[in-house]
């Protein structure tokens, strides 16, 4: 069965409005949490690494105060997308690490933005 | 910058063809090569990669990591129409475990 899940797994909203994304483990504790995003016909890109009790670090180009990563439990991290525009409807994935050599990804959100 | 390219971008062949994907990479830290299978979702894992010069296998696909020449091929032996998909390369970094990806390799198996 699926050790990571999100939620939701589809979203459509106004543009201007906030969306929030969950990614949790599912019998595991994870201490790191990835997050990407793939526009249509792309490749994942990184956006931020989200690490439990700590601010998460975001990649070059990704707006922090309009991402807001939370990873306030080591079983769950949540992406916010605040005041969201069209151009921002994408395919939301976390990756999470289980160990050492062991990582999952969630089976995604897809954003649209009217 | 760490960067993680892949050929051909897109492949059309016969069900029944042999395919070779490609990907090179160069990165400041490399950790393993990781090649997924992604459709409609999210990618679905293949082959973790780390040394040089064995090859990985599950039924009909197999891989190989040359560390020196720093690329990766992705091979599928007997394609059939399932294996339509795009095929992604990524490497992970040590460290911080991140994955940088290729663009990925769209690939198409007609009937």
């Amino acid at each position: 069965g699926a050790v990571v899940s999100q939620h939701p797994s589809w979203v459509i909203c106004k543009s201007g409005t906030s969306v929030k994304i969950e990614c949790r483990s599912l019998d595991f504790q994870a201490t790191t949490m990835f997050w990407y995003r793939q526009f249509p016909k792309q490749s994942l890109m990184l956006m931020a690494t989200s690490n439990e009790g700590s601010k998460a670090t975001y990649e070059q180009g990704v707006e922090k105060d309009k991402f807001l990563i939370n990873h306030a439990s080591l079983t769950l991290s949540t992406l916010t997308v605040t005041s969201a525009h069209p151009e921002d409807s994408s395919f939301y994935i976390c990756r999470v690490l289980a160990g050492l050599n062991e990582q999952f990804f969630g089976p995604g959100t897809r954003l649209t933005v009217l | 910058e760490d960067k993680v390219v892949q050929s051909p971008l897109s492949l059309v062949v016969h069900e029944g063809d042999t395919v070779t994907l490609n990907c090179s990479y160069e990165v400041t830290n490399f950790r393993s090569l990781l090649w997924y299978k992604q459709e409609k979702k999210a990618p679905t894992f293949l082959f973790m990669l780390t040394s040089s010069g064995i090859e990985k296998k599950s039924g009909r696909l197999s891989s190989i990591l040359d560390k020196k020449e720093l690329f990766s091929i992705l091979n599928i032996t007997a394609t059939q129409t399932g294996d339509s998909a795009v095929y992604l390369c990524a490497v992970e970094l040590q460290g911080a475990q991140k994955l940088v990806f290729g663009q990925g390799t769209r690939l198409t198996i007609n009937p």
